[in-house]
């Protein structure tokens, strides 16, 4: 399974774009990427999921070079409501896989964001 | 919109007792899931159920056991609680379709004394 490595924590203030990168350099071909966020006393909530190249939703935007062996969750405009903890998680999400679309979840980004 | 219902958002139980922790889900999802969460650690996975009355260990099995008798529902089961249960415990489910995120409730923060 594919290990993830992304930045223990970012701040930024309202207004800006936040990026935040993960690193998945294991990552194999049935594996996709999935970008959860966390607000404390709360589940993860699912915000993007991609493949490769370029998704984007009414969210944020998600970016995956050709090689796979990153990708990067973009918030456009964030506001301090973002504040929570982001997390980058990559698998084989279908049953068709030996993990049985089972997600490792790793520690994650805490995104603040400030007036 | 789907909805990821546990049962107790708080729960406080003594060492030793038998302690359930249900979980229903009203999307006709057919995989579920039980997590826990812990500062520093993340989310571990316990176990999780593709279907009715299957089941498969997680990652950290050690101490519970689970119940998939209906489709909707997921219970997890402390056997015989202990203070290192302390801890979230988040349910998901998914539905069996290559691609589909899994959806989360709001977690029940157990304490066992």
């Amino acid at each position: 399974l594919a290990k993830t490595t992304q930045p223990i924590s970012m701040d930024s203030y309202e207004g800006q774009e936040v990026n935040i990168t993960c690193s998945h350099n294991n990552i194999a071909t049935n594996d996709y990427i999935t970008w959860y966020q966390q607000f404390p006393s709360q589940g993860p909530r699912f915000i993007i999921q991609g493949y490769k190249t370029k998704v984007t939703n009414e969210v944020a935007s998600l970016f995956i070079p050709a090689d796979r062996k990153s990708s990067t969750l973009s918030l456009p405009r964030v506001s301090l409501s973002d504040t929570a903890v982001y997390y980058c998680l990559v698998g084989d999400i279908s049953n068709r896989g030996s993990t049985l679309g089972r997600l490792y979840f790793g520690r994650g980004t805490q995104l603040t964001v400030w007036p | 919109d789907v909805k990821v219902t546990q049962s107790s958002r708080y729960l406080v139980k003594r060492t030793g007792e038998k302690v359930f922790l249900e979980c229903v889900q009203d999307m006709d999802h057919e995989n579920m899931f039980w997590y826990r969460q812990d500062p520093g650690l993340g989310l571990r996975l316990i176990y999780f159920s593709y279907d009715v009355k299957m089941k498969e260990k997680g990652d950290i099995p050690e101490g519970y056991s689970v119940s998939r008798e209906k489709k909707e529902r997921f219970s997890l089961i402390l056997e015989s609680a202990s203070t290192n249960q302390t801890s979230m415990y988040l349910c998901a489910s998914r539905a069996d379709r290559g691609g589909r995120p899994q959806h989360f409730g709001d977690g029940t923060r157990l304490s066992i004394l």
